[in-house]
């Protein structure tokens, strides 16, 4: 069984400009999850999808933080404009159903300058 | 807001030691999950515990969901190089989101 796919594994911005990253979660996990781990911390909670619908975004800074699953299935992660304090890996999480045992992808390691 | 306090920070092991490890939290959970990651990797998940009282094991490790559903314990027997790496413990509530220690980072002496 294919794990969670996330494109690019690394990512160096200066600050103020834009980046995107990718996930495909493990095939027939409903639900999908975005994660911020700034070093030496665990990980974060930002944004929770159930199929295509938000089911919590508390954490998510809206300003300059974005996300979609327009078909219930691969995610976009958007930063625009990226800060210093941005700089972390985003880490992309799937689950059969709701929270619970959760599936992580390898992460993508953002570095804003 | 939930925190969980995992301890210790970090450990340095010799091979071939048991390692001990817990987590603790002044609210409640109804799931205890405990994952490795290693360096530029997401975490794997190692134990999954749904019940107080709950002993789980999977080869050398075991896990416990502490009675008072406040805390977790973690255990490594006979520990190898491979086991090296940061291990979290996860806490979530009924249907909400998964609150994550700050991770215990696994070393061993050369």
């Amino acid at each position: 069984e294919a794990g969670v796919a996330q494109s690019p594994r690394y990512k160096i911005i200066e600050k103020r400009q834009s980046v995107a990253f990718w996930c495909n979660p493990i095939s027939g996990h409903a639900t999908l999850y975005w994660y911020q781990q700034i070093l030496g911390q665990g990980p974060k909670l930002l944004i929770q999808f159930q199929n295509n619908g938000v089911v919590d975004d508390s954490q998510l800074p809206k300003d300059r933080f974005s996300a979609e699953r327009l078909k219930g299935v691969d995610s976009t992660l958007k930063i625009q404009p990226a800060k210093l304090e941005d700089s972390a890996v985003y880490l992309c999480a799937s689950s059969f159903r709701g929270p619970g045992e959760q599936f992580f992808g390898p992460g993508t390691r953002l570095t804003v300058l | 807001g939930q925190q969980l306090n995992q301890s210790p920070q970090s450990m340095f092991i010799q091979e071939g030691e048991d390692v001990s490890m817990n987590c603790t939290s002044s609210s409640i959970f109804n799931t205890w999950l405990w994952y490795k990651q290693d360096p530029g990797e997401g975490p794997v998940l190692l134990i999954a515990l749904y019940k107080a009282g709950e002993l789980t094991s999977n080869g050398r490790l075991t896990a416990q969901f502490g009675i008072t559903r406040k805390d977790s314990f973690l255990n490594i027997s006979a520990s190898i190089p491979s086991d090296v790496g940061i291990y979290f413990c996860a806490g979530q509530l009924y249907g909400n989101k998964l609150v994550f220690g700050a991770g215990t980072i696994l070393r061993v002496k050369s």
